[in-house]
């Protein structure tokens, strides 16, 4: 069974500009969530979706969106872009969405603002 | 807001030293997940812990949740360089649906 895949690796943005990122879970996982990564700050609760359902937000401006599409898929975009949202940004799928089951994570974005 | 404090930040061991980093929330916690991220990698899932006071082992790692649920701990015994990384704890509050994570212990670990 095929990983979770990221899309694009990695990304080189100027401030002011948008960007988006793509998810693709584990087959038969309904659940992503978006976390970002940045030294000294561990993993960040982005957002949560289920069956193209946002479930749970964490404590972002409103810059940062998401979306996840019938097949699961997710994209999540960032719009404005700071200097400060340079970081690796991870997707990670979970079969059933409950609090028992495991993350398992994609690669990740690393992106880059200059 | 719920926290999940894990200490130490880093650890710097030599090889067949013993490691623990521990993990403390504000709040009981429902389980309790352990992940490790290699350098350069991303987390990969170890274990779950659920009931007060259990202990699991993987080998040279062993686990441990708390019985209030408020606290783990993870102790690898004789380190190897293979276990070089940064190990994440997370866990479910009551019916908060994050789960809240702490801000990882890195390991070092000199040959």
């Amino acid at each position: 069974k095929a990983g979770v895949t990221q899309t694009p690796r990695y990304l080189i943005k100027t401030r002011g500009q948008q960007v988006t990122l793509s998810c693709s879970p584990i087959s038969g996982h309904r659940s992503v969530s978006w976390y970002q990564q940045t030294p000294g700050q561990g993993l960040q609760f982005l957002f949560e979706y289920f069956s193209e359902t946002q479930r749970n937000k964490g404590n972002f401006p409103g810059r940062f969106s998401g979306r996840q599409f019938s097949n699961s898929r997710s994209e999540m975009n960032v719009s404005t872009l700071e200097l400060g949202d340079s970081a690796l940004y991870l997707c990670a799928s979970n079969f059933l969405g409950t609090a028992y089951n495991e993350q398992f994570f994609g690669p990740g974005t690393r992106l880059t603002v200059l | 807001g719920q926290q999940v404090m894990q200490i130490p930040q880093y650890q710097h061991v030599q090889e067949g030293e013993d490691f623990t980093t521990y993990c403390n929330s504000s709040t009981t916690l429902s389980n309790i997940q352990w992940y490790k991220q290699r350098p350069g990698g991303h987390p990969v899932f170890l274990i779950q812990l659920v009931k007060s006071g259990e202990v699991k082992k993987q080998k040279r790692l062993t686990f441990q949740f708390g019985e209030a649920k408020k606290n783990s701990s993870l102790h690898i015994t004789a380190t190897q360089t293979t276990d070089v990384g940064t190990y994440f704890c997370a866990g479910y509050a009551g019916n908060n649906r994050k789960l809240i994570w702490g801000l990882g212990t890195s390991l070092a670990v000199n040959p």
